[in-house]
């Protein structure tokens, strides 16, 4: 069964920190994974696509590296911001054809100031 | 401006009664996708079409209808069949392509309470 694996659940932190989010995913074939921002009632909104050719890939003050062999993947956002807050979702589609998508629960994001 | 734009935003049903929820995208996106936020939980599929006048069953389709009679719209219809509807729907477009894009937009959700 595909599944996507995402921790912690929840973070809080001090504006202008720096934090690293965890996605496992056991989804196969793969070829690509992505992550999403969602702020509190509203959809979600694409960060970054990694394919399983890339390692690092960076958007603004966000950071997504991707381990094909242990099947991991991060999303690190540098000097947070208030308006960082928000739930992360780590998505895989099934891959080369199968392009159902497996989604992990999220991490919920807080920024404190 | 393109985007996909979800109506309304909130809304009541009442116990038996069924309920549409509207989704509308001018991206010119072929497959549209409906899904269902729950808290603690991925989003699941309730359904999905690919192309014009065709659609298939996700994995929680029971309690729900959908139509495509055009490519900008894909309506859900929750039924008095749905015993837990109480949710946020999203729905979603993808276009087709490759690297970034190539990519899934989604609409900002309604959210459906029974009451």
């Amino acid at each position: 069964k595909n599944q996507v694996e995402q921790s912690p659940q929840s973070l809080i932190i001090l504006e202008g920190k720096n934090c690293t989010l965890q996605c496992n995913y056991t989804v196969s074939p793969f070829s690509n994974l992505r992550w999403y921002k969602q702020d509190t009632g509203r959809g979600p909104v694409s960060l970054t696509i990694m394919t399983f050719s890339e390692n690092t890939k960076s958007n603004g003050r966000y950071t997504a590296t991707l381990d094909a062999d242990t099947k991991q993947s991060s999303l690190h956002i540098t000097a947070s911001q208030l308006s960082d807050s928000a739930s992360y979702i780590c998505v895989v589609p099934g891959g080369f054809g199968n392009e159902k998508l497996t989604f992990g629960t999220g991490t919920r994001l807080t920024i404190i100031p | 401006d393109g985007g996909i734009t979800q109506s309304p935003k909130y809304l009541f049903r009442k116990e038996g009664q069924n309920v549409t929820l509207s989704c509308e995208q001018n991206l010119n996106h072929d497959a549209m996708y409906w899904y269902r936020q729950d808290p603690g939980q991925g989003l699941r599929l309730i359904y999905y079409s690919q192309i014009v006048n065709d659609f298939q069953k996700g994995d929680i389709a029971e309690g729900y209808s959908v139509s495509r009679e055009k490519k900008e719209s894909f309506p859900l219809t929750v039924t008095s069949a749905q015993k837990n509807p109480t949710a946020f729907y999203l729905c979603a477009s993808k276009r087709e392509g490759t690297g970034e894009s190539y990519g899934y937009t989604f609409g900002s959700g309604t959210r459906l309470t029974v009451v």
